[in-house]
């Protein structure tokens, strides 16, 4: 159980173009997400927590305009990476809350490659 | 402002143990995470313990939480080399953070012959 799934697992887009993610709790229903970021080599980064029906919460120095997050229902968010810039080529993971405890599941990554 | 910290490396010989250490500061922290991501994979849970317990075991895995210190450990038993990967540990802050974790910047893991 608790599987979390991300489409697509790997992405090439040109520089200008938008790219949507989508992160989807498989078998349970997750009334929040979170999405991050990791750079090689380096630990995960927080960009926003998503519940479902509202506004996300992005962390400080996330812009909100360039990476516009859903979550539209129970088992669905997604992430889209508006005018996307070579700098904004990274792993791209997300997770989804289940459970009492809030234990995070997270996703498998998405590779995004800006050229 | 909350900080986990853990050592960069370890290498350890296959069968043998491995303890990954790390450290937090955040006395309010509810519940303690164990990650492991292989390259180019997500992370996948290992375990969790709960801030009030001492001790968790699960199969190979023994989870130590010395909550004095701030200091959460996890040894591998008969360490073998689909082991090799790089262990995060996590801590989860009070219950009105939405769930937030705080990671550690991982520990690779690397287990030779």
């Amino acid at each position: 159980g608790a599987v979390v799934s991300q489409h697509p697992s790997w992405v090439i887009c040109k520089s200008g173009t938008s790219v949507k993610i989508e992160c989807r709790s498989l078998d349970f229903q997750a009334t929040t997400m979170f999405w991050y970021r990791q750079f090689p080599k380096q630990s995960l980064m927080l960009m926003a927590t998503s519940n479902e029906g509202s506004k996300a919460t992005y962390e400080q120095g996330v812009e909100k305009d360039k990476f516009l997050i859903n979550h539209a229902s129970l088992t669905l968010s997604t992430l889209t990476v508006t005018s996307a810039h070579p700098e904004d080529s990274s792993f791209y993971i997300c997770s989804a809350s289940e459970g009492s405890t809030d234990t995070q599941y997270f996703g498998p990554g998405t590779r995004l490659t800006v050229l | 402002g909350e900080d986990v910290e853990q050592s960069l490396f370890l290498s350890v010989r296959e069968g043998d143990s491995s303890v990954i250490n790390c450290t937090y500061t955040d006395s309010s922290s509810t519940y303690l995470y164990w990650y492991k991501q292989e390259p180019g994979a997500g992370l996948q849970l290992l375990t969790y313990i709960f801030s009030n317990m001492d001790m968790k075991q699960d199969q190979r895995l023994t989870v130590l939480l010395n909550k004095k210190d701030k200091h959460l450990s996890l040894r591998i038993a008969d360490t073998q080399t689909g082991d090799s990967a790089i262990y995060f540990c996590a801590e989860r802050g009070p219950t009105d953070s939405w769930g937030k974790l705080q990671f550690g910047a991982g520990t690779q893991v690397v287990v030779t012959p």
